[in-house]
């Protein structure tokens, strides 16, 4: 199993561009969520679903958009980045119900806005 | 609002010592979780604790839960250097898919 993985490891954008993150877990996984990480802190949660077709607002979820069409892909979309997004993103899956609900992480995508 | 906090932020240790780093939350929780993150790196799932008492222990490293007290402590004993890295605790609300974070202890052990 690959895991969860992330695409772009890294990226640079401009003030106002629109770009999407991609992620995807091959561990059939019911939920999945998107964390943003900030110098010194700890993780935020931006998005997060429960399967497919279902999907909530975390801590922090202006200026992204999410959907899940497939239970293994959960992408992030950026409408119109802007500097404060800049930070490290992390996706993380894991199984539903009464269970450990481990979160798994993905490897990240460092983002720059500028 | 789940607030989660860690104590101490920062941390400097001898090799050989012993140490413990404190995770308090503020509401009701049956899921405490602990990572560990190397620079750069991602989160590597240290312990998940489900209940209350619940102690697990990996190599140095020992956590423990006290949902009645809210409180969760992650002992390290006889410090080595390999465990130099932020450790994070993270507590589940409800399901699993939420997490909430604390703000990190960054470990570092010197020789």
């Amino acid at each position: 199993n690959a895991g969860v993985t992330q695409t772009p490891k890294f990226q640079v954008l401009k003030t106002g561009q629109s770009m999407t993150l991609q992620c995807a877990q091959d561990m059939n996984h019911e939920y999945m969520s998107w964390y943003r990480q900030d110098p010194g802190m700890g993780l935020r949660l931006i998005h997060y679903s429960v399967g497919a077709g279902i999907t909530d607002q975390g801590e922090v979820p202006n200026g992204y958009n999410v959907s899940r069409s497939t239970t293994e892909d959960f992408p992030l979309r950026l409408l119109s980045a802007a500097p404060s997004q800049t930070s490290v993103y992390f996706c993380a899956s894991s199984y539903g119900g009464k269970t450990k609900n481990e979160q798994f992480f993905g490897p990240g995508t460092r983002l720059t806005v500028l | 609002e789940l607030k989660v906090e860690q104590n101490p932020l920062f941390l400097s240790m001898q090799e050989g010592k012993n140490y413990t780093i404190y995770c308090n939350y503020s509401t009701t929780s049956d899921r405490l979780y602990w990572y560990r993150q190397d620079p750069g790196k991602s989160l590597e799932s240290l312990f998940v604790l489900l209940s209350n008492g619940a102690v697990k222990q990996e190599g140095r490293l020992m956590a423990s839960l006290d949902t009645k007290a809210r409180l969760s402590t992650l002992h390290i004993t006889a410090a080595v250097h390999d465990l130099s890295a932020t450790y994070f605790c993270a507590v589940a609300k409800t399901s699993g898919s939420r997490l909430t974070f604390g703000e990190g202890t960054q470990l570092t052990v010197n020789p």
